[in-house]
């Protein structure tokens, strides 16, 4: 099955720098990545995705990549604020009821 | 965005009674909903897919009698755990799918928080 890496496992940056996050995936069949945003005790949110289509997407301060030949995509966070403190999980679909493999999770603290 | 509402939001319960867990999409019909399972600091683990008018899809070493489920309508899916024992403690979190197959995004509950004493 699909087996989903994520690096690194806890970033901390200063409010205005960027933030990186980066995930492998393993089943070159994969073609829908969306990563998900949580804070304690509160529902994964759903902040950008992107299809095996396209190479890049953003939104505002968010942007994800995806090299399907290296099979890897990543988050970048621009001018990164407080409120931006969550853990990230990158996930990774490979059809067959659409069902989602979750990466293990990026602690971002952004410190002022 | 699409709203999902899961209930309770906290349970604490008994050792050997068993516990519902109603997941709903409330603005839009779900044909697939998800269950996971978040161990503290840890990802979301998949425990089944639940399809409408179907039986669930368990994953490896999921004991399908021990978590039961059912997806009688487009906006409602139910966890029931049966038996509940304290390695049964967790949090369980539920996901709706928007649109078909081909759009394949989901939302999520705001977790049950389940401690069996």
């Amino acid at each position: 099955g699909e087996n989903v890496e994520q690096h690194p496992s806890t970033l901390s940056v200063q409010e205005g720098d960027s933030a990186v996050i980066k995930c492998t995936y393993s089943d070159s069949a994969s073609n829908y990545f969306p990563w998900y945003k949580q804070e304690l005790g509160k529902r994964p949110q759903l902040i950008i995705d992107i299809r095996s289509n396209v190479g890049e997407k953003k939104d505002q301060r968010i942007a994800v990549t995806l090299n399907k030949t290296a099979k890897h995509f990543s988050l970048h966070i621009t001018e990164t604020q407080p409120e931006d403190s969550a853990v990230y999980f990158c996930a990774a679909s490979t059809g067959g009821g659409n069902k989602l493999t979750f990466g293990t999770g990026t602690q971002l603290k952004v410190e002022l | 965005g699409a709203v999902v509402s899961q209930h309770p939001s906290r349970v604490i319960c008994k050792s050997g009674t068993s516990v519902k867990i109603e997941c709903r999409s409330l603005d839009f019909q779900a044909t697939t909903m998800f269950w996971y399972r978040q161990f503290p600091k840890q990802s979301l683990m998949l425990m089944a897919t639940s399809n409408e008018g179907s039986k669930a899809t368990y994953e490896q070493g999921v004991e399908k009698d021990k978590f039961l489920i059912n997806h009688a309508s487009l906006t409602l899916s139910t966890l029931t755990v049966t038996s509940a024992h304290p390695e049964d403690s967790s949090f369980y979190i539920c996901s709706a799918r928007e649109g078909g197959a081909a759009k394949n995004i989901q939302y999520f509950g705001a977790g049950t928080r389940l401690s069996v004493l």
